[in-house]
């Protein structure tokens, strides 16, 4: 079975831009969740998609949005870049249906993103 | 909020050495626990986890204990390996009530090297 592959792998852009990263998850997982990774702040929640809808955002500014598609694909949108926002965004997928118990997630390799 | 505290790193050990990160966790109510590994260039893979008190979570010779009383989740290794050289991150899962949505908390993290 193929795990979560997001593209893509390396990216640079400059303050101002906005930047679209996309994460394709695991067959059959509906869940997907992103995450900040950076030096200072360490791993940070961002959003978890469910079904195309957004069940849970973390504590992000507006310029951070994602979406996901029928085929649970996701992506995420980062308007007016920051240099800041550079970091590793990593996606995870999970069968985690509503209610129940934590179901685990499943890690992608993640997306360099470097604002220059 | 709910929060995870591990250790400061990096660690350096030699290899066949004893290995303890310490964890330690805020939380409301009775999360999940869990211990995350990255290898250089990697997302994260789950090494290890517990889901109440007193459960103890074992994977490739590491193990780690859900000390309610403590509020701790100690990773301990009894000869670690040059193999084992990485970043190492626990973490908590938060739940957001009535969605079914799971998030994960995690500590800095800490960077361990074994050496020859």
């Amino acid at each position: 079975k193929a795990g979560v592959t997001q593209t893509p792998r390396y990216l640079i852009k400059t303050r101002g831009q906005q930047v679209t990263l996309s994460c394709s998850p695991i067959s059959g997982h509906r869940s997907v969740s992103w995450y900040q990774q950076t030096p200072g702040q360490g791993l940070q929640f961002l959003f978890e998609y469910f079904s195309e809808t957004q069940r849970n955002k973390g504590n992000f500014p507006g310029r951070f949005s994602g979406r996901q598609f029928s085929n649970s694909r996701s992506e995420m949108n980062v308007s007016t870049l920051e240099l800041g926002d550079s970091a590793l965004y990593l996606c995870a997928s999970s069968l985690q249906p509503s209610g129940g118990e934590y179901n685990e997630q499943f890690f992608g390799p993640g997306t360099r993103l470097t604002v220059l | 909020g709910n929060s995870v505290t591990q250790m400061e790193g990096p660690v350096t050990l030699s290899e066949e050495a004893f290995l303890t990160i310490n964890c330690t966790y805020t939380a409301t109510g009775y999360p999940s626990l869990f211990w995350y590994v990255q290898y250089p260039g990697e997302g994260l893979q789950l090494l290890l986890k517990a889901t109440k008190a007193d459960d103890k979570g074992s994977n490739k010779g590491f193990e780690a204990t859900y000390r309610k009383e403590t509020t701790s989740f100690h990773l301990e290794k009894g000869s670690v390996q040059v193999s084992d050289s990485a970043v190492y991150f626990c973490a908590l899962s938060d739940s957001l009530p009535g969605a079914g949505s799971y998030q994960l908390t995690f500590g800095k993290g800490t960077k361990l090297s074994v050496i020859p």
